[in-house]
């Protein structure tokens, strides 16, 4: 079974700097996707961010990158400019490339406080 | 886009009663929904799969008599929780996947369930 985890409970950023949160997963499999969500206080979960494993090259959405390590079974997340409006629970989730494995895993979150 | 919404957007029932929940894909067909719990300052857990026309799949731990799936059509799924209790109170999320060759979930705003 895959696991995710995220080491930071909570993390704060001043107002237009920029912030990394963390993520590791387990998994034995060689092809998977991986994405980060954002839930504001609001706890609509929006995506911010996908990675295909296969894909070597990081991805990037406007202020938002990735940091995609698969040897080291990281994925951690950059945010650059953070904004008041970044504040949020942030989940970085694992999910099975394998047909009809749909299901997504979630880490336990960190909680971003982005500080005027 | 890629709209969820799920209805009520919370709900306040006696100990005993049954309760059901909406989600609906408004702009697209959900071959795939998926139904989340999600406590205070938790992560996102998963109950179960639902595919259009057949049976959903629960997770371990997940009673399928206590929390009823239906998924009648493309676009509409039903979660009933049946003879609702105090502890059932939660927040309930669900996500909807597009056809085959999608790999991302879009969520609704979720549902808050107070059982008195």
């Amino acid at each position: 079974a895959q696991t995710v985890t995220q080491s930071q409970p909570e993390m704060s950023v001043q107002e237009a700097e920029t912030v990394t949160l963390s993520c590791t997963y387990d998994t034995s499999e060689n092809n998977y996707y991986l994405f980060w969500y954002k839930q504001p206080p609001s706890r609509q979960m929006i995506l911010v961010i996908r990675q295909e494993a296969y894909k070597q090259q990081n991805a990037t959405e406007n202020r938002f990158s990735v940091n995609f390590q698969k040897a080291a079974k990281s994925f951690s997340l950059k945010i650059s400019d953070s904004q008041l409006g970044d504040t949020a629970m942030y989940f970085c989730a694992f999910r099975s490339s394998g047909a009809g494995s749909y299901q997504l895993t979630f880490g336990k979150g960190t909680k971003l406080s982005v500080i005027p | 886009g890629a709209v969820v919404s799920q209805h009520p957007s919370w709900v306040i029932c006696k100990s005993g009663t049954s309760v059901k929940i909406e989600c609906r894909s408004l702009d697209f067909q959900a071959t795939t929904m998926f139904w989340y719990r999600q406590f205070p300052k938790q992560s996102l857990m998963l109950m179960a799969t639902s595919n259009e026309g057949s049976k959903a799949t629960y997770e371990q731990g997940v009673e399928k008599d206590k929390f009823l799936i239906n998924h009648a059509s493309l676009t509409l799924s039903t979660l009933t929780v049946t003879s609702a209790h105090p502890e059932d109170s939660s927040f309930y999320i669900c996500s909807a996947k597009k056809g085959l060759g999608s790999e991302t979930q879009y969520f609704g705003p979720g549902t808050r369930l107070l059982v008195l």
